[in-house]
């Protein structure tokens, strides 16, 4: 079965700062990696997504992620986080040859944006 | 395109009562899913259809719950009867497979609160 850990709960970092939330998956064959945000009180917005090629993606809002299989990585990064960026973000994993189509997701990371 | 659509956008019921969640997916999209948000237990899958026909309800809670997708505009989650428990967001999400990519769009959810 597949899975998806993102280790931090919850961050808090400076406007204009670095960032990178961290997401590790599990699963035995090629997987399909997303990042989704989520809005207090809105739905899931697709940031980005990885199927297959070039390892590292660029989405919008200026984020990117880096898929790296010998870590069971796909960590997502933006190189200056702004107040509206607050927000939960989710990792999650799909797996088309399975099947099942259906996304397993992290715990999910509450980003804190402080002035 | 206006995306996943969702009504009702929150729902406050006693116990013991019907309700009915609805879906309208992208059109052309023939992958249609059911998700549940909770604090405790995350983003998980109840359902999901492939043209109009169900797959996998393994997440499907119990016999409570139930999800139908008469045609490929619409599909209801029906819980009778409800529970304080079944308190959530219920997202509903379409896909559509297109070049070896296959990506979910989320509707904004419906905030269900049972008394």
């Amino acid at each position: 079965a597949q899975s998806v850990t993102q280790p931090d709960i919850h961050i808090t970092v400076s406007e204009g700062a670095s960032l990178e939330l961290r997401c590790n998956y599990s699963y035995g064959a090629t997987p399909y990696l997303f990042w989704y945000v989520q809005s207090p009180g809105q739905g899931l917005q697709l940031l980005l997504k990885y199927f297959s090629g070039d390892t590292l993606v660029q989405g919008i809002k200026g984020f990117e992620a880096e898929f790296k299989r010998s870590q069971s990585s796909f960590n997502l990064r933006k190189p200056s986080v702004h107040w509206s960026d607050a927000a939960e973000y989710f990792c999650a994993v799909g797996a088309l040859d399975t099947g099942r189509r259906a996304l397993t997701f992290g715990s999910g990371t509450r980003l804190q944006v402080q002035p | 395109d206006a995306g996943v659509i969702q009504s009702p956008r929150h729902e406050v019921t006693e116990m013991g009562q019907e309700v009915t969640l609805r879906c309208k997916p992208i059109s052309g999209h023939d992958y249609l899913f059911w998700y549940r948000q909770t604090m405790m237990r995350g983003l998980e899958l109840l359902i999901y259809f492939n043209n109009n026909v169900p797959i996998d309800d393994s997440g499907m809670p119990e016999d409570r719950f139930s999800a139908k997708m008469p045609n490929a505009s619409f599909s209801t989650l029906k819980i009778q009867p409800s529970e304080p428990r079944d308190s959530a967001v219920y997202f509903c999400a379409s896909s559509q497979r297109q070049g070896g990519e296959e990506t979910q769009y989320f509707g904004p959810g419906t905030r269900l609160l049972v008394l």
